[in-house]
């Protein structure tokens, strides 16, 4: 049971250049979320799935897009990635009602030069 | 603009004495609150959750929440080296939405 699993682990990027996370669960969860945390800021939301074939936008989803492929994976794609979007992203899992925990994945640390 | 206030810290506490890590939060109908643990370099641990007034205990952790003035803390007994961290408080408005709202974290050193 290995819980959220993430990858790439790291990555660097250039401008302009385009990559997509990979994020899967084993939970059997319905959601799905994608944060972003920077130092000072926290964590925030780009985008989430409440349940597989529905995606919606978060705080912060200006140069992202994501696909929820099937009930085990959401991916987070930079179509065209720039400087701002340096950051560690997690990807984290939902427990069901009524508590809702959300359970993270090991993170991203992306790098854009 | 729903927030969640931590004190960034760094709070800094002898091995064995206890610390104490406090969160004010804005909306007042929210009905969940949590709190994650994060080592340098790592994701967010779900440590502790509570969602009723009072106190919940879980081995050394206490969670204290007390809803009239939207306050929720952490308390860590017999505090380790290991508990060195950033510990992160959250918040869910209500039972319909599962959105969490997170503080900035409070980063929490033990001195042996």
């Amino acid at each position: 049971n290995a819980g959220v699993t993430q990858t790439p682990k790291f990555q660097v990027l250039k401008t302009g250049q385009s990559m997509t996370l990979q994020c899967a669960q084993d939970m059997n969860h319905n959601s799905m979320y994608w944060y972003r945390q920077d130092p000072g800021m926290g964590l925030r939301l780009i985008y989430y799935s409440a349940s597989e074939g529905t995606t919606d936008k978060g705080e912060v989803p200006n140069g992202y897009n994501v696909s929820r492929l099937n009930k085990r994976e959401f991916s987070l794609r930079l179509e065209s990635a720039a400087p701002s979007q340096t950051s560690v992203y997690f990807c984290a899992s939902v427990a069901g009602t009524p508590y809702n925990e959300q359970f993270f994945g090991p993170g991203t640390r992306l790098t854009v030069l | 603009q729903k927030e969640v206030e931590q004190n960034s810290g760094p709070l800094s506490v002898p091995e064995g004495a206890i610390a104490s890590l406090n969160c004010t939060y804005s909306d007042r109908g929210s009905q969940s609150f949590f709190w994650y643990r994060q080592y340098s370099g790592k994701s967010p641990e779900l440590i502790m959750s509570i969602y009723s007034n009072g106190d919940k205990e879980d081995g050394r952790f206490t969670a204290q929440l007390n809803k009239a003035s939207q306050y929720v803390s952490l308390l860590i007994r017999d505090s380790q080296p290991s508990d060195s961290a950033t510990y992160l408080c959250a918040v869910r408005s209500d039972f319909g939405n599962e959105k969490l709202t997170f503080g900035t974290g409070t980063r929490l050193t033990i001195i042996p």
